[in-house]
């Protein structure tokens, strides 16, 4: 089955510092991701969409500036935190599909980001 | 614009027992719908997915779904719950209108097993 890993699957940074989670599609090509960002019990909330070669669609109300994302081939996107705060704690997800609007999204297991 | 609810926020069955979690979606048009499952340190699972056709919906890992546009609902089903089954369940909608694949999850459904 199709595999999509994060890295790295948790990190610890100080406020104020950048944060860059990879997200990799192992065995298929993604000309589509996305990133999803789940509070604790909570439901998982798009950020933005992705496709290779071109700039993220950001969902209203996520900072484009603040959440960098950059999908530079059909197996990676990453997603910068910039100087990250308290309250960009949570955990992302991303996820990649081949293309088509029905496709199947393949998720990663999640980076869960705790800024001091 | 689409909205996807899940009722019910945590249930507990006994090992056994049958499950039905519920789902109900707002949607304008034909809906494509699916149901994940996410398991600690592990990433969303695709269980089934509903586009058209059938309404019964056939999963993974003896997990069904019935679309029901009358009702606007797309209940998860499985005859006997296994205790491995206990994880979070999250149904979801995806937005056609663009053509993008987004996807819009419910809330989510905290499923715990008895022995």
């Amino acid at each position: 089955g199709a595999v999509v890993s994060q890295h790295p699957s948790r990190v610890i940074c100080k406020s104020g510092t950048s944060v860059k989670i990879e997200c990799r599609s192992l065995d298929f090509q993604a000309t589509t991701m996305f990133w999803y960002r789940q509070f604790p019990k909570q439901s998982l909330m798009l950020m933005a969409t992705s496709n290779e070669g071109s700039k993220a669609t950001y969902e209203q109300g996520v900072e484009k500036d603040k959440f960098l994302i950059n999908h530079a081939s059909l197996t990676l996107s990453t997603l910068t935190v910039t100087s990250a705060h308290p309250e960009d704690s949570s955990f992302y997800i991303c996820s990649a599909s081949p293309g088509l609007a029905t496709d199947t999204q393949y998720f990663g297991p999640g980076t869960r980001l705790t800024v001091l | 614009a689409q909205s996807v609810t899940q009722p019910d926020i945590h249930i507990t069955v006994s090992e056994g027992a049958s499950l039905e979690l519920r789902c109900n979606y707002s949607y304008g048009a034909t809906p494509y719908l699916f149901w994940y499952v996410q398991s600690p340190g592990q990433g969303l699972q695709l269980l089934l997915k509903y586009f058209s056709g059938d309404t019964l919906v056939q999963g993974i890992k003896g997990f069904e779904a019935e679309f029901k546009r009358s009702q606007s609902s797309f209940n998860l089903r499985k005859p006997s719950v296994h205790w491995s089954d206990a994880a979070e369940y999250f149904c979801a909608v995806g937005e056609d209108s663009s053509n993008t694949g987004k996807l819009i999850f419910g809330q989510g459904t905290t499923l715990q097993v008895k022995p």
